[in-house]
């Protein structure tokens, strides 16, 4: 089984300033991916960014970007020139990739980061 | 439709009366989940339909809980005889089927339902 523990329960950060949020996992697969959702006081889960295990290169989206330390079983987010709408639950996700077969995008979530904003 | 929706936005319910959660996923998504969001849970997986199966029910935590899903489309989630406990936000989400050699689909999540036992 794989667990995804987020070891920051609240995080704030000034507007325009950078802020990184912290994730670690545990598990035996080779195969998989890691994701960043954010969930808004509305409740809609929203993907931010995603990354397969076995891509070396971090991935970035615009702001956002991921430091991914495969050994260490790390994936942070770092969220450049914050804004007052990144307000949000961050959580990252694991997802195992089946090498053959069909896979499927059962999720296995982190507790949640609390990201608020100041203007 | 745009997006996933769900039915009701809130539903407040007493202790050991059966409830009725739907999910309408977007137009040809073919892979539907359903996961509970709690305060002492955190965010778990419930179930997982491809097209109107479900191969994986696992998350699922009494026989209390059921699931079904009809024509590939619309997704029920049904609770008998609530327990406080099962109070939680349900939220449904659809992708497009997951093919073998393809990265992950993107999830896309509905609002979510917030259940109240009483």
């Amino acid at each position: 089984a794989q667990t995804v523990t987020q070891s920051q329960p609240e995080m704030s950060v000034q507007e325009a300033e950078t802020v990184t949020l912290s994730c670690t996992y545990d598990t035996s697969e080779s195969n998989y991916y890691l994701f960043w959702y954010k969930q808004p006081p509305s409740r809609q889960m929203i993907l931010v960014i995603r990354q397969e295990a076995y891509k070396q290169q971090n991935a970035t989206e615009n702001r956002f970007s991921v430091n991914f330390q495969k050994a260490a079983k790390s994936f942070s987010l770092k969220i450049s020139d914050s804004q007052l709408g990144d307000t949000a639950m961050y959580f990252c996700a694991f997802m195992k990739r089946y090498a053959g077969g069909t896979s499927y995008g059962k999720l296995t979530f982190g507790q949640g980061t609390i990201l608020t904003v100041h203007p | 439709g745009a997006g996933v929706s769900q039915s009701p936005s809130n539903k407040v319910t007493e202790k050991g009366k059966d409830v009725e959660l739907r999910c309408d996923p977007i137009s040809g998504h073919t892979a539907l989940y359903w996961y509970r969001q709690s305060l002492g849970q955190g965010l778990e997986f419930l179930i997982y339909f491809q097209g109107n199966s479900a191969p994986d029910k696992s998350g699922l935590p009494s026989d209390r809980f059921s699931a079904e899903r009809t024509g590939g489309s619309v997704s029920t989630l049904t609770i008998q005889r609530t327990q406080q406990e099962d109070s939680a936000v349900y939220l449904c989400a659809s992708s497009l089927a997951p093919y073998r050699g393809q990265g992950a689909n993107e999830q896309f999540f509905g609002p979510g339902t917030r259940l109240t036992v009483l």
